[in-house]
């Protein structure tokens, strides 16, 4: 069964950095397309990140600058590093498989991790 | 950016109502359009890809259709378990781009 499971969330300070991981079962990270999303508080579901399979790489312009997507190949997990913390980057954090196809995959977020909690607070 | 708009935002309705969703996108974006079910404190589950493809295990009361701008997403007859938040999705190009959500609640 694929599966994603993220850690790494907890309070941290604003100006502060985080670093969430995604580890991946049942399929290759490498091989697919790789994204961050979010979902503060109240709000909706907001695209943070996307890493291609060839590694490149896109950021929403809220995060650009401050936040950097990356994998372990080796380890088949995928990294959020976050900078810069505002109160606004408050959320729950998914790492999900997708949005383009990839294989048999749809044009989709088809796997979702658990999610995992960030709060920028003083 | 393309922006997504989703309405109503909130929806009252009864077990056994027939629900429509509605998602229009500010160009076209062929049928690259996917239908996300929330429920609170859990992450989101893909229902419907590529504007009308049901997804494995959910359940056939669920249809998406459209193309273009406008989709839509109906449930035939609600089931208690449908009480949840929606949200459409454009997959056509970057930034990906989420609709603000349709609330579904118990009437």
């Amino acid at each position: 069964e694929d599966q994603l499971v993220e850690s790494g969330g907890g309070l941290v300070q604003p100006g502060g950095s985080l670093r969430l991981s995604c580890a991946a079962s049942g399929f290759t990270v490498s091989s697919n397309y790789m994204s961050w999303v979010r979902r503060a508080p109240g709000k909706g579901l907001e695209w943070v990140s996307l890493i291609y399979r060839v590694g490149t790489t896109f950021y929403a312009d809220s995060v650009k600058g401050r936040f950097v997507i990356s994998r372990d190949n080796s380890n088949n997990t995928l990294f959020l590093q976050m900078n810069s913390l505002r109160a606004e980057d408050t959320a729950v954090y998914y790492c999900a498989r997708g949005p383009y196809a990839s294989g048999s995959y749809p044009s989709a977020f088809d796997i979702w991790g658990q999610g995992t909690m960030v709060t920028v607070s003083s | 950016d393309i922006q997504m708009t989703q309405s109503p935002s909130s929806l009252s309705a009864s077990v056994g109502d027939r629900v429509t969703i509605t998602c229009r996108a500010s160009q076209s974006i062929s049928d690259y359009l996917n239908w996300y079910q929330q429920k609170p404190g859990k992450a989101p589950k893909l229902l419907i890809s590529s504007a009308s493809s049901l997804q494995g295990g959910v359940p056939s009361r669920f249809s998406g259709s459209g193309s273009g701008t406008d989709f839509t997403l109906t449930i035939s007859s609600l089931q208690p378990e449908d009480f949840a938040t929606y949200f459409c999705q454009q997959s056509w190009t970057t930034p990906i781009t989420f609709g603000q959500g349709t609330r579904l609640e118990v009437k």
